[in-house]
């Protein structure tokens, strides 16, 4: 699986759109980018998925560039509880890659 | 809709002790991923199971062993505790039928302390 680079920290305005960067730059064609929160004390919370296309649900978008070496997971209205680290992952879909890897995320503090 | 649940959430065992740690997966999903936190690290892959058979293993010794039982819910035994072995522990279930690039949807962990 490609690896994956993430700011250690940001931080962003209640209210605000956060857009949190990740570069993967060796991704290849069939592997996914995923994207997880992890609030302090809690398991993992998936967010988002996609292979090329710019992705969209209720917690938030993500933009993948026409090359795929990098993505952007936007909040559009940072709250409080958005408070959490970050993780972008980028998996390999097909057989015998059935692994998360997590690197270190971005720490986002929202700020009132 | 149940998401993932796990149980306990907290255990306190002493070394040397066995501790075993279960999981249940989010309605209609049939494969089941473990994964160690250690305190301020990433989560570490443990192992998956699916269909009752473990088909993947990430870089853990024998000491910790899992079951997968008929109903898809699991089962997760570490034998030999040992001080390092305190950490948060994460079940994550999955649709393996669902196609490619199915997401793993997480519990809310248990927390193992070893004294």
């Amino acid at each position: 699986d490609a690896k994956t680079t993430q700011p250690t920290s940001m931080d962003c305005a209640e209210g605000r759109a956060a857009n949190l960067p990740c570069n993967h730059s060796t991704i290849s064609g069939n592997e996914y980018v995923y994207w997880y929160r992890q609030i302090h004390s809690q398991g993992p919370q998936y967010i988002i998925h996609g292979l090329k296309n710019n992705e969209t649900n209720e917690m938030a978008s993500l933009i993948i560039t026409e090359d795929r070496k990098s993505s952007t997971l936007i909040l559009p209205h940072a709250t409080l509880r958005d408070t959490a680290v970050y993780y972008c992952i980028v998996k390999y879909s097909g057989a015998g890659s059935y692994q998360l890897t997590f690197g270190k995320g971005t720490k986002l503090s929202v700020i009132p | 809709d149940a998401g993932v649940t796990q149980s306990p959430t907290h255990l306190i065992k002493t070394r040397g002790q066995q501790v075993t740690l279960r999981c249940s997966p989010k309605s209609g999903h049939d494969t089941v991923s473990w994964y160690q936190q250690a305190l301020g690290q990433g989560p570490q892959f443990i192992f998956q199971y699916y269909e009752e058979e473990e088909r993947q293993r990430g870089n853990f010794p024998d000491r910790f062993s899992g079951h997968q039982f008929p109903n898809y819910s699991s089962e997760l035994n570490v034998n030999a505790l040992l001080l390092g072995d305190s950490a948060l522990y994460l079940c994550a279930s999955s649709l393996a039928r669902g196609g490619p690039g199915q997401p793993q949807h997480f519990g809310d962990g248990t927390r193992l302390s070893i004294l």
